[in-house]
């Protein structure tokens, strides 16, 4: 059965102290994994794709990787307002989107 | 550039009150539509998606039914809510061939049943 695991469930940091959101997946031949941030109240805003181990994204203080069984989204020097839930979603062969539960990130000023 | 339009935002019904959510894509053809249902702690559930007009997949059997009567727009139904119908629903949309494109979401609408 195809999984998607992301950790933790909830990230408190304080402005400018980077860390990183764990996405653990177990899947039949991954397609593409795709990362999203949700607002509260809001739909899922899509971040990025990545397609094959190796690979890497990158937008503002965001950084996507990939390996063959875990994604991590580095988020650097963050400010109050990349305050978000964020999302990973894997492909898998079946063509059939998991999402994982996400994890609530806070930023304190 | 590509709009997703849903509406409305928040709801309120009583059980067994019929439901109807819309929603429109702008800005792209053909688009694959899909209807998804966010329950806190329980991530986002596909319940419908459509590759076309009159073309409608259910992935959860449940009281509620798509339709896609044009091909930028879709609806999502129900002729008797249940209480367990409450949460966050979204509708998005995909492009049309491209397996591995990314879904863009609407901002929801917050379906409460009392």
């Amino acid at each position: 059965e195809d999984q998607v695991t992301q950790s933790p469930e909830a990230l408190r940091l304080q402005e400018g102290e980077s860390s990183s959101l764990n996405c653990s997946y177990t899947v039949s031949g991954l397609r593409g994994l795709f990362w999203y941030r949700q607002d509260p109240g809001k739909g899922p805003e899509f971040l990025f794709t990545l397609y094959s181990a190796g690979e890497e994204k990158e937008k503002e203080r965001l950084k996507a990787t990939l390996t063959k069984k875990e994604s991590f989204l580095h988020i650097t020097a963050p400010k109050p307002e990349d305050s978000a839930t964020y999302l990973c979603a894997v492909l898998p062969r079946a063509q059939k989107l998991v999402f994982g539960q996400g994890t609530r990130l806070t930023i304190n000023p | 550039s590509q709009t997703i339009h849903q509406w409305p935002a928040t709801l309120v019904q009583p059980v067994g009150s019929p439901l109807s959510l819309e929603c429109t894509v702008e800005g792209t053809s053909n688009p694959n539509l899909y209807w998804y249902r966010q329950a806190a702690g329980r991530g986002l559930q596909l319940l419908f998606y459509s590759v076309g007009i009159g073309q409608i997949s259910s992935e959860v059997p449940q009281n509620l039914s798509a339709s896609r009567p044009q091909d930028r727009q879709f609806i999502l139904s129900s002729k008797k809510l249940l209480l367990s119908d409450s949460g966050f629903y979204l509708c998005a949309w995909s492009v049309r061939g491209g397996y591995d494109s990314p879904l863009h979401f609407g901002n929801g609408t917050r379906l409460t049943v009392t």
